[in-house]
C-alpha cells in the first residue's frame, strides 16, 4: 500500500547547524516525491521534487533532498539552518493519481 | 500570473446552514485538489477533479460533502448541513496535471462552525 511516512513530528535544530527532517515512503518501483512548507496561516509551497535521474535534488531557500532507494527515504537536508527555516514541512508522493501526505514536521530553529 | 485563489478566507456558518467554498486554479491549469487540515494536524486528502470531471473522491465523507470543477468558473466544495467537527482550514491546490508536477496551494478557507 501507499504510504509517506515523517517518524518525527518535531525537530529543534540550532541556528546554522545542518538540519535534517526525515520522510521514508513505500511503493515499490518509482515514485514521484515531493516537499512543502507551511508557514502560519498560509497554504503550503512548494519546496522541491524527485522524478528522476539525480538521486540529490536541490530546491528553494537552500534546501535540497536526497533519494535513497535502497532505505525507500527522501530526507530533507539544508547545510545551515536560518530561524527563518521554522515551520511545518510535509513531504507527499504522488503515483497513479493518488497523492499521500505525510503528517508533517514541525521544525523549529532556535537562535 | 495570480496564483490559486480561494475564498472566502473565513467563513462562519450556524450548525445546519451550507458552506460554499470557493476555489481558483492558476491560469492554464486543469487540475484541482481539496484539503483539509485541523488544527495541529496533518494535511487530510478529500477529493482530485479535472474539469467537469471527478477523478478521485476517496478522501470525501459520503455524506454532505460534494465538489465540483465545472467548465467555466472556479472550483466549488460546498458542505451541507455543517456541524461542529466540519470547522477546519480547507486548502485547495492546482496542477499543471500528472503525477510529476507540483501543486500549488491556496491560503485556504477557515470554517468555524458555530
Amino acid at each position: 500500500a501507499q504510504s509517506v511516512a515523517q517518524p518525527e513530528d518535531q525537530v529543534n535544530v540550532a541556528e546554522g547547524n545542518p538540519l535534517t527532517v526525515k520522510c521514508t515512503y513505500s511503493v515499490s518501483g518509482n515514485p514521484y516525491l515531493f516537499w512543502y512548507v507551511q508557514y502560519p496561516n498560509r497554504g503550503l509551497q512548494f519546496l522541491l521534487k524527485y522524478i528522476t535521474g539525480d538521486n540529490l535534488v536541490k530546491g528553494s531557500y537552500g534546501f535540497e533532498a536526497e533519494f535513497n532507494k535502497s532505505q525507500t527515504s527522501f530526507h530533507l537536508k539544508k547545510p545551515s539552518a536560518l530561524v527563518s527555516d521554522s515551520a511545518l514541512y510535509f513531504c507527499s508522493e504522488n503515483r497513479d493519481d493518488k497523492i499521500i501526505f505525510g503528517k508533517g514536521t514541525r521544525l523549529h530553529i532556535l537562535p | 500570473n495570480a496564483g490559486v485563489m480561494q475564498n472566502p478566507r473565513h467563513l462562519v456558518r450556524r450548525r445546519g446552514q451550507e458552506a460554499r467554498l470557493r476555489c481558483s486554479p492558476m491560469k492554464g491549469h486543469s487540475h484541482v485538489y481539496w484539503y483539509r487540515q485541523l488544527p495541529e494536524e496533518g494535511l487530510k486528502f478529500m477529493v482530485y477533479l479535472q474539469k467537469e470531471n471527478i477523478i478521485d473522491e476517496s478522501g470525501m465523507p459520503k455524506e454532505r460533502f460534494s465538489a465540483e470543477f465545472p467548465k467555466e468558473g472556479p472550483s466549488i466544495l460546498r458542505i451541507q448541513q455543517v456541524v461542529r467537527g466540519d470547522s477546519a482550514a480547507y486548502f485547495c491546490a492546482s496542477s499543471l496535471g500528472g503525477d510529476h508536477d507540483e501543486q500549488y496551494f491556496g491560503p485556504g478557507t477557515r470554517l468555524t462552525v458555530t
